[in-house]
């Protein structure tokens, strides 16, 4: 089995950086995956880590270390929009995703 | 836009019903994907299937039933459901599941399900 974790909620100001943090436990990796979901919608892909190190998009960066199983998502330059729920989810050696529950960002003014 | 859809959005129903829950990909993709999203809890998987095999059933009970007549259509039949089936019902669909990043997961917008 696998354990996903990170943190239930956090909260930044407009223009701030955050950065959210996903360990996990697992019996195989094969691949992590950050998703954004905003209330009522689909979650939508942000990022996808297969090897150690960071990968950039724009304002939202991804970084993994296997031998550590840790994994954050740093948001940059915080906007209004950027409110929503941040899903890790990791790949086993079969291909399938377990998801964590989810951290809520709230952005305020 | 995911180019993943999904009908109704919302749908109330008694434990006595049979409803069906619709998803459709526009994306080329050969796996399609069940999810069920409880309130504070994981997404939890509930369904897989690969060129239209079903290849992963997560112990899902049978008042849930599946069903994916192509590649690009997927359903979720519901029939007797109890009130703790209330849940956010997601699908989602992919290149075949493998290891590379090329079967990311691309969700539609959930089917909002209260059971009375």
């Amino acid at each position: 089995g696998q354990n996903i974790d990170q943190p239930t909620e956090m909260t930044a100001t407009e223009g701030a950086i955050v950065q959210i943090n996903c360990t996990y436990q697992t019996s195989g990796f094969n691949g992590l995956f950050w998703y954004q979901q905003h209330a009522g919608e689909a979650p939508t892909f942000l990022s996808y880590n297969v090897l150690d190190g960071l990968e950039e998009k724009g304002r939202f960066s991804s970084f993994l270390s296997r031998s550590k199983g840790y994994s954050y998502l740093l948001l940059k330059e915080l906007q209004m929009k950027d409110s929503a729920s941040y899903l890790c989810a990791v790949r086993d050696s079969w291909g399938k995703l377990q998801f964590g529950a989810g951290t809520q960002v709230v952005v305020t003014p | 836009e995911t180019g993943v859809t999904q009908t109704p959005r919302h749908l109330v129903m008694g434990m006595t019903n049979k409803k069906s829950l619709k998803c459709e990909q526009h994306l080329g993709h050969n796996a399609m994907y069940w999810y069920k999203q409880s309130a504070k809890k994981p997404l939890e998987l509930m369904f897989v299937y690969n060129f239209k095999e079903q290849t992963e059933n997560n112990s899902v009970p049978s008042r849930f039933s599946p069903e994916c007549p192509n590649s690009s259509h997927l359903f979720l039949h519901l029939h007797t459901l109890q009130p703790e089936d209330s849940a956010l019902y997601l699908c989602a669909s992919s290149h075949p599941p493998g290891t590379s990043g090329r079967d990311t997961q691309y969700f539609g917008p959930g089917t909002r399900l209260t059971v009375l």
